[in-house]
């Protein structure tokens, strides 16, 4: 159960975009569409903004999207805001049935 | 609206046990998977163990399997998690969370409780 791999920080001002990526193996990102995204604000609990590679639930800005290309998922953010400097964490469900999250990426709006 | 609230956390020395609860509201209980999560202080996130609906199902993470046992009471809306054995790596937030309609992911978190473990 390796995490999967997401680099440890990003930057942007605000108005850019900017894409996360989120890379495993055929076992779990690579086998199977359901992987997902969490935002983390400092001392707050995670909050689901994308579901299923590539759904938001309502109430997520449609400036959150995400796509998947074989063992890497991509979290991108348009019209970058300030309040989306925080945490982000990728997850996905594995062939073992178990779900592994990625090591997490700091977010920072310049 | 939904809540979920973790209790149980605490300070512990290596080797001894905790249970974890997690009382769920808002939400029809006995229709839903849930899942523990933790964060280590300053670390990411890591999957701890999911049980079905039901109680049937139950999965752990390989650094827990034998040591956390999960249940659920679905007549009083409650989550568990049973931890033994602890170690001093095992000191995380540990949060409770909703599975989101069979999809394999979290819609709805609680504050997370947290267990301290000293040598």
């Amino acid at each position: 159960q390796s995490a999967l791999t997401q680099p440890a920080s990003v930057s942007g001002s605000p108005g850019q975009s900017i894409t996360i990526s989120c890379t495993g193996t055929s076992s779990d990102v690579g086998a199977y569409n359901y992987v997902s995204w969490y935002q983390q604000h400092p001392g707050k609990a995670p909050k689901l903004i994308i579901y299923e590679v590539n759904n938001r639930p309502s109430g997520v800005s449609n400036r959150f999207s995400g796509s998947k290309s074989g063992n890497t998922a991509s979290l991108t953010i348009s019209g970058l805001q300030a309040e989306d400097e925080a945490d982000y964490y990728c997850d996905s469900f594995t062939t073992s049935t178990t779900w592994v999250f990625g090591g997490g990426t700091k977010l920072t709006v310049l | 609206q939904v809540q979920l609230v973790e209790s149980g956390g605490g300070m512990v020395q290596r080797g001894g046990s905790l249970r974890l609860s997690c009382a769920a509201s808002g939400f029809i209980f006995n229709k839903y998977a849930m899942y523990w999560v933790r964060q280590a202080p300053g670390k990411g996130l890591e999957w701890v163990a999911y049980i079905s609906f039901d109680g049937s199902r139950k999965y752990y993470a390989d650094s827990v399997r034998g040591r956390f046992t999960v249940s659920r009471d679905n007549s009083k809306n409650t989550l568990f998690l049973q931890i033994n054995s602890l170690r001093t790596e095992d000191t995380a937030f540990y949060y409770c969370a909703k599975d989101w309609s069979g999809t394999y992911s979290r819609d709805y978190w609680g504050q997370g409780t947290l267990v301290s473990v000293s040598s």
